[in-house]
């Protein structure tokens, strides 16, 4: 069965720290992966997308991402996070067969100034 | 340009009652989707629009839920016989027709059911 899987639920660190947050996913097909993020009180947002190609995929403020086909990953990083990262972040995978996303249950990440 | 938007943001119902929720896609987007969040849980699939028709509803959970989009644009979701169950962030998103395209979220109604 096709799921996405996020370990970690709920990551604190102090401004200028370095993040990664973990990302497995279990699915046959052609893979499509998702990083949204949804900052408080506000709505999900695209993050960075991987269809094919590089794996490793540059997104908006300063996101990374890094496919790893042998590890069934799709980890998001990030070298130095600020206070305005404060937000949950959900890794999804594009069932294509479908036309439909498959959410993972998402990571709170709190960053103390 | 304007977003996706979802009407209204916040319902309170009882249970058994009939509750409609819409949502409004970006302009051009012929592809439109309807996903539930719970507390704590990622949003999860219920339907899938391609234009008018429902390309795929694998993800309503039962007989009670039906969605609409008779124009191709403005969707309805319908939950009849509301459960408290049923309580959840009810999360619309659209996008450019062609697979794998970014799909935009809009903010979302909270249902809550008493």
């Amino acid at each position: 069965a096709q799921s996405v899987s996020q370990h970690n639920h709920h990551v604190i660190l102090s401004e200028a720290a370095s993040l990664e947050l973990g990302c497995n996913y279990s699915y046959g097909g052609t893979v499509n992966l998702f990083w949204y993020v949804q900052y408080p009180g506000q709505h999900l947002q695209l993050l960075l997308k991987y269809f094919s190609g590089d794996p490793l995929v540059k997104g908006i403020k300063g996101f990374e991402a890094e496919f790893i086909k042998s590890k069934f990953s799709f980890n998001l990083r990030k070298p130095s996070v600020q206070w305005s990262d404060t937000a949950e972040y959900f890794c999804a995978l594009f069932r294509g067969s479908q036309g439909n996303l498959i959410f993972g249950k998402g990571t709170k990440l709190s960053v103390k100034p | 340009g304007a977003g996706v938007s979802q009407t209204p943001s916040n319902k309170v119902t009882e249970k058994g009652k009939y509750v409609e929720l819409r949502c409004d896609p970006i302009s051009g987007h012929t592809a439109l989707y309807w996903y539930r969040q719970s507390l704590g849980q990622g949003p999860e699939f219920l339907i899938y629009f391609q234009g008018t028709g429902a390309a795929d509803d694998s993800g309503l959970p039962n007989d009670r839920f039906f969605a609409v989009r008779p124009e191709g644009s403005v969707s309805t979701l319908k939950i009849q016989r509301t459960e408290r169950g049923d309580s959840a962030v009810y999360l619309c998103a659209s996008s450019l027709p062609g697979l794998a395209r970014e799909q935009f979220f809009g903010p979302g109604t909270r249902l809550t059911v008493l």
